[in-house]
């Protein structure tokens, strides 16, 4: 198994291009999970998906947008990039939460670093 | 709000030496506490996790942690350090109320730094 594959590892914007973060996973997990990470800020989940066809925001989602077509795939799209949106992000996938809450791990790609200029 | 602290933005420890890596976190309910290390310019790998049962839990790389419920931690400990150790370390929640997501929420992350 590959795990959790991401494309590209490293990527220059310039200010209003647009751009998308491929996030491929072959562990059939349903869940998949977008997050960026900031200096001293930790992760911040971005959008999320519980199965294919459905995706949901998480706790910063503006600036983007995501499709889940198949179980494998789950990019991640930038319409107008922003300064604000320089970071590193990961895609993340697990399988469905065993219980009403939840106990799965997520298991995480490589990342992209993305630079706005 | 639920959340998750990490209070010591770094650690330096002797090789050797035991180590600890602090975490504090609020939720409503039981909390699902996981641990997670970050190799410079890689993803994070998942170090282990409490659910439930035994407060202490055992995981990768001969780590482990302490669960408290009355002081609401989930302290990431190894007896003797090795240098290759030395990584960011972050504490994750899972998120309570949100239905069947499996969100998560992390701590800022803590380096550790292991000297020879």
């Amino acid at each position: 198994n590959a795990g959790v594959t991401q494309t590209p590892k490293f990527r220059i914007l310039k200010i209003g291009q647009s751009m998308t973060l491929q996030c491929t996973q072959d562990m059939n997990h349903n869940y998949m999970y977008w997050y960026r990470q900031d200096p001293g800020m930790g992760l911040k989940l971005i959008y999320y998906s519980v199965g294919a066809g459905i995706t949901d925001k998480g706790e910063v989602p503006n600036g983007y947008n995501v499709s889940r077509s198949t179980t494998e795939d789950f990019p991640l799209r930038l319409e107008l990039a922003a300064p604000s949106q320089t970071s590193v992000y990961f895609c993340a996938s697990s399988y469905s939460p065993g219980g009403p809450q939840g106990t799965d791990t997520q298991y995480f790609g490589p990342g992209t670093r993305l630079t706005v200029l | 709000a639920q959340s998750v602290a990490q209070p010591e933005d770094q650690v330096n420890v002797a090789e050797g030496n035991p180590l600890t890596v602090k975490c504090t976190y609020s939720v409503s309910g039981n909390p699902y506490l996981f641990w997670y290390v970050q190799y410079p310019n890689r993803g994070l790998q998942f170090l282990l996790k409490y659910i439930t049962g035994d407060n202490l839990v055992k995981g990768s790389y001969g780590f482990e942690a302490e669960f408290n419920k009355s002081q609401t931690s989930f302290h990431l400990k190894k007896p003797s350090a090795l240098v290759s150790d030395s990584a960011l370390y972050f504490c994750a929640v899972r998120v309570h109320g949100s239905g069947n997501t499996g969100k998560l929420i992390f701590g800022q992350g803590t380096t550790l730094q292991v000297k020879p």
